[in-house]
């Protein structure tokens, strides 16, 4: 049963341009949601992160949106640059269990100059 | 600040042996959670130790083991090693409390022949 869902195995996007990543889960235990970069063979590189109690974070070029009723997320990337191009991981930590992470399966993203 | 170490980067094992891979968190983190990545599974949660003590545990089988000392530092054991073992094997650390960002190694490659 997959808890995190990314259903978008892949994305395109031109240089300059926003890049949109979208994730959905099932579980309302869930009050904690992370966005993580990763290269092949490599461990995953913390992005963003947003708590339950929010709707939105920024950091930079980085934004968190988080819809609880809808049980969704997305990750705004703007401007999308070539070196942003890697898999992104949509990740959630169930209540009071803060080193396990669910994971979604990934989005590959290629930002194309 | 040095980060999440793991050791050996990669190993060659085969059927019916056991493997035992080895983290080192970043200073002052309590936390050590295990995680596998697979191209089937994702990235999937084993179990996590917080001051010494497993606090979570994934849906693997017993002899996915692991135990952390006194210093932080963890090691996880597979025994029985079976060729749907192959995988990415990634450590995270964190300081220890809820809704804290994980921080990865660059993870260990177990080759299962």
């Amino acid at each position: 049963d997959q808890q995190v869902k990314q259903n978008s195995p892949s994305l395109s996007v031109q240089e300059g341009r926003i890049s949109i990543l979208n994730c959905d889960y099932t579980n309302s235990m869930f009050d904690y949601f992370l966005w993580y970069k990763k290269y092949p063979a490599e461990g995953p590189t913390f992005l963003i992160s947003i708590s339950s109690i929010k709707d939105k974070n920024e950091d930079g070029r980085f934004t968190v949106f988080l819809n609880k009723s809808a049980k969704h997320l997305s990750l705004h990337i703007v401007p999308s640059q070539p070196g942003d191009s890697a898999v992104y991981f949509c990740a959630a930590s169930p209540y009071n269990q803060g080193g396990k992470l669910i994971f979604g399966q990934g989005t590959e993203l290629s930002v194309k100059p | 600040k040095a980060g999440v170490t793991q050791t050996p980067r990669y190993l060659i094992k085969t059927r019916g042996q056991q493997v035992t891979l080895s983290c080192s968190p970043i200073s002052g983190h309590r936390s050590v959670s295990w995680y596998q990545q697979t191209p089937g599974q994702g990235l999937q949660f084993l179990f996590e130790y917080f001051s010494e003590t497993q606090r979570n545990k994934g849906n693997f089988p017993g002899r996915f083991s692991g135990r952390q000392f006194s210093n932080s530092r963890s090691e996880m054991n597979v025994s029985t090693l079976e060729l749907g073992d192959s995988a990415l094997y990634l450590c995270a650390s964190h300081r220890g409390s809820t809704n804290e960002k994980l921080f990865f190694g660059s993870g260990t490659q177990l080759s299962v022949l």
